[in-house]
């Protein structure tokens, strides 16, 4: 079964604190990306990847990072959270360019 | 003004009423997606297309690329189809802008 997982679902932690959301694909898909939702706002993009060693920034950049060093894992970074990083976090996956995204569960942010 | 743009915001129907949501766009776009969230928060690609039109079951999506407007249309709409729809454009390198969606509510 075609399958975009993401851990943890659900995280409370403190600011400062470093954290990794993982994100892990298995339709041997080219782009991967990382988005957040936040009420009012919408979905906006963090970063996302064309390929394995191959990362860019996305509108809201700021306090993340990422690596993509296996095809089927875009691991999402926050070095030392804030409290304005709390929001509903989303991976996303597509086979190349023109295709449509195929969306992670979602991971539920909170910081304190 | 967000280069995206849909409408209504939110919109509560009752069952086997016609549905239409609207989306605006004000940048070039190789592709234009509908998505479906439901309140448990799973996102779900409904549509992608560059265009004319398309249609899965229920659902009809359209798209005119030169007055940058696309529409999603649910006939005979039912509770179950009450969820969040959104509205994304796939402008360059690959980067997805997303509108902040339509809020439905069907109601028996």
């Amino acid at each position: 079964e075609a399958q975009v997982t993401q851990n943890p679902r659900y995280l409370i932690t403190v600011t400062g604190k470093k954290l990794t959301v993982t994100c892990s694909q298995n339709m041997n898909h080219e782009y991967m990306s990382w988005y957040r939702q936040d009420p009012g706002l919408g979905l906006r993009q963090i970063y996302y990847s064309m390929n394995v060693e191959v990362t860019d920034k996305g509108d809201v950049p700021e306090g993340y990072k990422v690596s993509r060093k296996e095809k089927r894992n875009f691991p999402l970074i926050l070095e030392s959270p804030s409290p304005n990083q709390t929001s509903l976090y989303f991976c996303a996956t597509k086979r190349g360019y023109s295709y449509e995204q195929y969306f992670g569960p979602g991971t539920r942010l909170t910081v304190t | 003004k967000n280069e995206v743009e849909q409408s209504p915001q939110n919109l509560t129907a009752q069952e086997g009423e016609f549905i239409t949501i609207n989306c605006s766009y004000s940048v070039g776009i190789s592709a234009l997606h509908w998505l479906q969230q439901h309140p448990g928060g799973g996102i779900v690609s409904l549509f992608m297309l560059s265009s004319g039109k398309k249609k899965h079951g229920r659902l009809i999506a359209t798209i005119n690329i030169q007055e940058k407007h696309s529409s999603l249309h649910i006939t005979a709409s039912h509770p179950r189809d009450s969820a969040v729809y959104i509205c994304a454009v796939t402008g360059t390198a690959s980067k997805l802008t997303f509108g902040t969606g339509t809020r439905l509510q069907v109601t028996l």
